[in-house]
């Protein structure tokens, strides 16, 4: 069974940094994975999709990384902004040919003035 | 942009009573989902429907819960009797094809059962 975590569960860092987000699978048969950002009581945006077959993809100051046999994927993200705070989710979607997609319990990010 | 739209917003209920929650995919979209978020937990998958029936349920979608998508452009969940474990917000969302594009999501029911 397919389980998706996230390390580290909150992150506070001073704003201009870059930090770098993590997100483990247990199955590494996946079709691909996607990154999700959720502001307070709201829905989720998608930020980024990486395909099974890709090592990367890059939106503005994001950056995703995927590295399937060892079951890891990162955000990083340059520069930061106080509004880039909110919640980012991984899922994956993986052995089901249905799209369901399996979510890790998320990193809450505050990004300080 | 396109966006995935869904009513209402907040929903509050009784428990034993009936509720529908409504979704307006994306038009082009051909996959559909219902996932849920209880405070504080995971997204969890509840249901895909793909050519007008399900293709996959999970363990939470027992038979209190169905699906139908019953025109072009609607798609609802409909939960007979609800508990008041059901209070959560749940999300729908759409992609038109599963295996390489991105699910886009709407923002949301949050329903609360008293």
């Amino acid at each position: 069974k397919q389980e998706v975590t996230q390390i580290p569960a909150a992150l506070s860092v001073p704003e201009g940094e870059n930090l770098v987000l993590n997100c483990s699978f247990t199955d590494s048969a996946i079709y691909n994975l996607q990154w999700f950002r959720q502001d307070p009581g709201k829905g989720l945006t998608s930020l980024l999709l990486i395909q099974s077959s890709q090592r990367e993809q890059t939106s503005g100051r994001l950056n995703a990384s995927l590295d399937k046999s060892s079951g890891r994927s990162t955000l990083y993200i340059a520069a930061s902004q106080p509004g880039d705070s909110a919640t980012y989710l991984c899922a994956v979607y993986g052995s089901s040919n249905t799209g369901k997609l399996i979510f890790g319990q998320g990193t809450t990010l505050q990004v300080k003035p | 942009e396109p966006e995935v739209t869904q009513t209402p917003s907040h929903q509050v209920t009784q428990m034993g009573q009936e509720v529908i929650l409504r979704c307006v995919p994306i038009s082009n979209h051909l996959y559909f989902y219902w996932y849920r978020q209880i405070l504080g937990q995971k997204v969890e998958f509840l249901v895909s429907f793909y050519n007008n029936e399900i293709s996959e349920k999970s363990e939470i979608f027992d038979d209190q819960f169905s699906v139908e998508r019953p025109d072009g452009s609607n798609f609802t969940l409909k939960i007979r009797s609800t508990k008041l474990e059901d209070s959560a917000m749940y999300f729908c969302a759409s992609t038109v094809d599963r295996g390489r594009e991105t699910q886009y999501f709407g923002p949301g029911t949050r329903l609360l059962v008293l």
